[in-house]
């Protein structure tokens, strides 16, 4: 079972950016696909973006197309979630998780990072 | 997009009780329906998969049914751990994933 750890809480100001990390240890990095929700404060989980290591290949939700970037670095096996232009209204908890194809061809979110809280205020 | 809801946003239960849990897509999503519990402070954590396979190491007590737009979770017998948020959560249109608002499960 692969191992989720993301980086620290942070406050930032209005308008920057972040980058949270999300390092992986179990199992072969390159051979998993990498999502990221987040979760606003009182309400459901939000699907953001995905990449596939092995191929550098990322796809994004439309709502966060062109704020968001995600990247990996196989030799640390880990992935990043970097977002722009931050607004009060992306505060919210970070979440990274492994994506798996179940034997029905359904794919799942089975290993999860512990999160990490992004505050957005000037 | 596809759009998910659940019903009911909030229940209260007591130890013991059979639960039920409602989630409805707003097109045909097969079986590609999953089902997360989440507790507060923590990650959500997967249940059902397939809109009825019990992931591994979640007690039998907890069920899924469905297939197309409806979709049902339940627990035959409440336990004190089980008081959570419930989400379900479809991959038919993956790679775009959506979640639904959740149900939150109270002790009566």
């Amino acid at each position: 079972q692969v191992q989720l750890v993301q980086s620290g809480a942070e406050v930032k100001k209005p308008g920057s950016s972040v980058k949270v990390s999300c390092k992986a240890s179990g199992g072969t990095f390159n051979s998993h696909t990498i999502t990221w929700v987040r979760q606003a404060p009182g309400q459901g989980p939000e699907w953001m973006g995905r990449i596939i290591p092995k191929f550098d290949t990322r796809y994004y939700a439309q709502r966060f197309q062109g704020r968001v970037t995600i990247t990996a670095d196989e030799s640390t096996s880990t992935a990043y979630m970097e977002l722009s232009s931050l607004r009060s209204e992306d505060t919210a908890v970070y979440y990274c998780a492994r994506e798996f194809l179940t034997i029905f061809g359904v794919i799942v979110f089975d290993s999860w990072g512990q999160g990490t809280l992004i505050t957005v205020s000037s | 997009d596809i759009q998910m809801t659940q019903s009911p946003s909030s229940l209260s239960a007591s130890v013991g009780d059979r639960v039920t849990v409602t989630c409805r897509a707003s097109q045909t999503i097969d079986i590609y329906l999953n089902w997360y519990q989440q507790k507060p402070g923590k990650a959500p954590k997967l249940l059902i998969y397939g809109a009825s396979s019990l992931q591994s190491g979640v007690p039998s007590r907890f069920s899924g049914s469905g297939s197309g737009t409806d979709f049902t979770l339940t627990i035959s017998s409440l336990q004190p751990e089980d008081f959570a948020t419930y989400y379900c959560q479809q991959s038919y249109s993956a790679p775009i994933f959506t979640f639904g608002p959740g149900t939150k499960l109270y002790i009566k």
